[in-house]
């Protein structure tokens, strides 16, 4: 277990909904990940949150959004829901504390998200 | 741009028998590769760096940056190495810092 959690595990819902996934970092990370795994496009790096602001964006659409609350938790909002947004959302978490060395992310176990 | 390519999804191999993973990416900078590994069931998790250059669960990698190539080997593959294998790059803004991933490895060791 890496100490990331991420809820909730399962998600359904329809196409042009809204929904929230949520992340809980390792107790003292500051750097939180976004990524999504689809079965077309692989794992994509979506954003990154350091202590509360953003650090860095990847592909990720203008429909989804994401922040990390005083606490260190992060939110990815995922609105208009198509089809194609369906797939596993991973969390990670990092120290993060130097542009100068890459520190080893943390992944949580996921949220599968389905859109019908 | 920066990319990782695994050009292998299926690999399938004896127990005993050597094992290598192929992985290529390319990448203008100065770059720093990883291999994470997914086991049934289990999260995504750090297997290996390139810069420490130590052996884990009897896997290496090498950084080639002539061939610009991050294989991963081990000798003698046993039963529990079956998983998900990404290769993945890691690329340093100027702050904050993100991986890109391979497309990943399923690899089955078979008895």
């Amino acid at each position: 277990d890496s100490g990331v959690t991420q809820t909730p595990k399962h998600l359904i819902t329809a196409t042009g909904q809204r929904v929230t996934l949520r992340c809980s970092p390792r107790s003292g990370d500051l750097s939180v990940y976004w990524y999504q795994q689809s079965l077309d496009q692989g794992l994509q790096f979506l954003i990154q949150y350091y202590n509360g602001e953003e650090r860095a964006k990847g592909n990720i659409l203008e429909r989804f959004s994401a922040q990390q609350f005083p606490d260190l938790h992060s939110e990815l909002n995922l609105s208009s829901l198509e089809l194609g947004d369906s797939a596993l959302y991973f969390c990670a978490s990092s120290v993060e504390g130097t542009v100068n060395y890459h520190y080893e992310q943390y992944f949580g176990p996921g949220t599968r998200l389905t859109v019908t | 741009a920066q990319r990782v390519t695994q050009p292998e999804k299926l690999l399938s191999v004896f127990k005993g028998a050597p094992v290598e993973l192929k992985c290529n990416y390319s990448y203008s900078g100065s770059p720093e590769l990883f291999w994470y590994v997914q086991y049934s069931r289990q999260r995504l998790q750090l297997l290996l760096r390139h810069i420490s250059r130590e052996s884990i669960k009897g896997f290496t990698a090498d950084l080639n940056k002539g061939e610009t190539s991050f294989h991963l080997k081990k000798p003698f593959a046993q039963e529990e190495d079956s998983a998900m294998y990404y290769c993945a790059l890691s690329l340093k803004e100027t702050s904050g810092s993100r991986l890109t991933f391979g497309e990943g490895t399923q690899l089955t060791v078979n008895p």
